[in-house]
Order: C-alpha cells, then structure tokens, then sequence
C-alpha cells in the first residue's frame, strides 16, 4: 500500500462550488503539506502543518483552507472554487528527526474548475 | 525574476547519453539544494540532497553546486529509457522543509 493517498485522484466542478481533496499517511510522520503544481510555475506551498495542532500558510494560501484531523489526514478545502485553481496538487509529508528533512510525496489530484 | 530558474525542456537523448540538467539561481544564501524525480502521473520523489557547495554521487547520478555561480547541476551516466521523467530542483535557506523553493522542472526523454 502507499504510504501517502490522496482522494480523489481526478475531479472536475464547477466555479463556486466547494470541494475538499483528502490525504492520509501511514509513515507516522507529524509534518504534512499542500502543494500546487501548474506547468512552467512549479510547485508551490499552499498551507503547511507541523502537527495536528499547528497549521500555517504558505506562499499561495488565499482561497484555499485546510483541516489537521489527525495525525494522519490533512484535507484541503477550496470554499469557492474559481477556474484559476485548476491545477495538480500534491499533498507531503516529512519527518524533522532526520538529518537530512525529505518530503514524501502523494500521487496528486488533478483537479478542473470550469 | 523567478528564485529559482530551470529549462523546461523538452530534452530528448539517445539512451547510453550523458545527460545534463541544470538550474540557476538569485539568492545566494541557499544552503540546501535538492533533485526530484517526477514521472508522469505520480508525486516528485527526492533523487539528490546536497548541503552547500561540492559534489554528491549516487550510482549513475551526480549533484553538482556552484554557490559562486549559483548554478546547480544534475548529471545522468549511461541514460536509460527508465530515467525519462521530469526533474525537478530545489533548494531552501533552512534544512526545514517548509522552506524550500522549487524549479519548474525539466522533461527529460531517454530514446531507446
């Protein structure tokens, strides 16, 4: 089983609409991310959490909010969605113990707004 | 200007090639600097970690950072079709992954 999941893997909706992307974890690790993906931008920090209780911007956070449910899940909401967050987003996560901080991404979700 | 610049590419080699992937960059207090392997339809996977200046080898992979030039580069030996992927730099202030600034990546194709 992968150790990150993301739900849906695809989705398309319509602007306005609110919709929420779902990522769990089975590496035990504290830190979790939201990232977008849009080609020739890279990706790109939408909110970041440091553990169930800690949650903070990133560079790209307007429009978007998240939930730290447990240690395992972090979703990601976009209260109303409009064409411009049609993207690829990833969801990350990392464990600070180590010397060297890796991230260990999810497969993604293609999300269109249309 | 973009923190981070990177060719998006296309780069197509024959297989057997060395290949060549590189990235600039404007701040020069970047310490740490990073290599994800991305293929199409997964999530970027970490190849090469590099703090400050030197080189790192890993099998057919070698990280190289100029922090003079500020230029980073990742070479590929005896390039197979498996390595085609995009490829993705980054780099941070801070070993915190909170703070790490990426590329655009380049597409790479490996013809058999």
């Amino acid at each position: 089983d992968a150790d990150v999941t993301q739900t849906p893997r695809n989705r398309i909706t319509k602007t306005g609409k609110r919709i929420m992307l779902e990522c769990s974890q089975t590496k035990g690790h504290d830190r979790m991310y939201w990232y977008r993906q849009d080609p020739g931008l890279g990706l790109r920090l939408i909110y970041y959490s440091f553990d169930v209780k800690d949650i903070n911007k990133g560079e790209i956070s307007d429009g978007y909010s998240v939930s730290r449910q447990a240690q395992a899940k972090f979703s990601l909401s976009l209260e109303s969605a409009i064409p411009n967050q049609t993207a690829l987003y990833f969801c990350a996560t990392s464990d600070p113990d180590r010397a060297q901080e890796t991230q260990y991404f999810g497969p993604g979700t293609r999300l269109l707004v249309l | 200007q973009k923190e981070v610049e990177q060719d998006p590419g296309p780069l197509s080699v024959p297989e057997g090639a060395i290949v060549s992937l590189n990235c600039t960059y404007s701040n020069s207090a970047f310490q740490y600097f990073m290599w994800y392997r991305q293929y199409s339809r997964k999530g970027p996977e970490l190849l090469m970690y590099t703090y400050s200046s030197g080189n790192k080898e890993d099998g057919r992979f070698t990280a190289q950072v100029d922090k003079s030039s500020k230029y980073i580069s990742l070479f590929i030996r005896d390039s197979q079709p498996s390595d085609s992927a995009t490829y993705l730099c980054a780099m941070s202030l801070y070993s915190s992954a909170s703070k790490i600034i990426f590329g655009s990546g380049t597409r790479l194709s490996i013809r058999p």
